[in-house]
């Protein structure tokens, strides 16, 4: 099993429609976890970091599940300039590197 | 304000000719990384360095290696550039926090390398 899995996609949606991307980790003692996104060409950039309580941020909400090891991001009323690749992001154990995800392809179509 | 700094954006070197990419930082973070990304992959760590620490994952070829001659700078040198190299290579840092889980990494724009 990959360390962290992803749908690979991609998610063709229109303008205004709601997304969810779900991600699975294999270690169940991973420490923290985060959403990058990265457009095309573009380096990846943090998006939001994904606490045990479930956090928000304007129209993107993260959920942790532990118990079931998955991480899941929503996209609420979804915009052109959310086009992007979503990658899913698992910190193993403090001060060691970040598992990286394959990403998701979002494209919100006009 | 550039925090990660990456030269050039893009290389093109020829097979088998030793090329070296940069990577510098403003934000004084004690940990550096190497990755590699080729397209719709994720990036693939090659190392990193915590401090003067070098940390080599264990699948990364011999072909590429690293310096850093102090905390502000780190290279990525590959010395026999193969056209399985060609990729974008991405510089990132971290602050390195003792016990610190939810460390946040700042990427460098990426320096796309294409082998002839």
């Amino acid at each position: 099993r990959k360390e962290v899995e992803q749908d690979p996609g991609p998610f063709n949606v229109p303008e205004g429609a709601t997304v969810a991307f779900n991600c699975t980790y294999s270690n169940s003692a991973s420490q923290s976890f985060f959403w990058y996104r990265q457009d095309c060409r573009k380096e990846p950039k943090l998006l939001m970091s994904v606490y045990s309580s479930g956090n928000e941020d304007g129209r993107f909400t993260a959920q942790l599940n532990r118990a079931s090891q998955y991480i899941s991001l929503l996209i609420r009323d979804s915009k052109l300039s959310d086009s992007a690749t979503y990658l899913c992001v698992v910190n193993p154990w403090s001060n060691t590197p970040l598992v990286f995800g394959k990403g998701t392809r979002l494209s919100v179509i006009a | 304000d550039a925090m990660v700094i990456q030269n050039p954006r893009y290389q093109v070197t020829q097979f088998g000719k030793p090329v070296t990419l940069s990577c510098s930082q403003t934000l004084n973070h004690n940990v550096m990384y190497w990755y590699q990304q080729k397209s719709s992959q994720a990036p693939k760590l090659l190392f990193h360095y915590y401090d003067k620490d070098f940390n080599n994952e264990a699948d990364t070829p011999d072909n590429f290696q690293s310096r850093r001659p102090n905390t502000s700078f780190c290279f990525l040198d590959i010395r026999s550039p193969g056209l399985g190299d060609a990729a974008m290579y991405l510089c990132a840092t971290s602050r390195g926090l003792a016990g610190g889980s939810q460390e946040t990494q700042y990427f460098g724009p990426g320096t796309r390398l294409l082998v002839l």
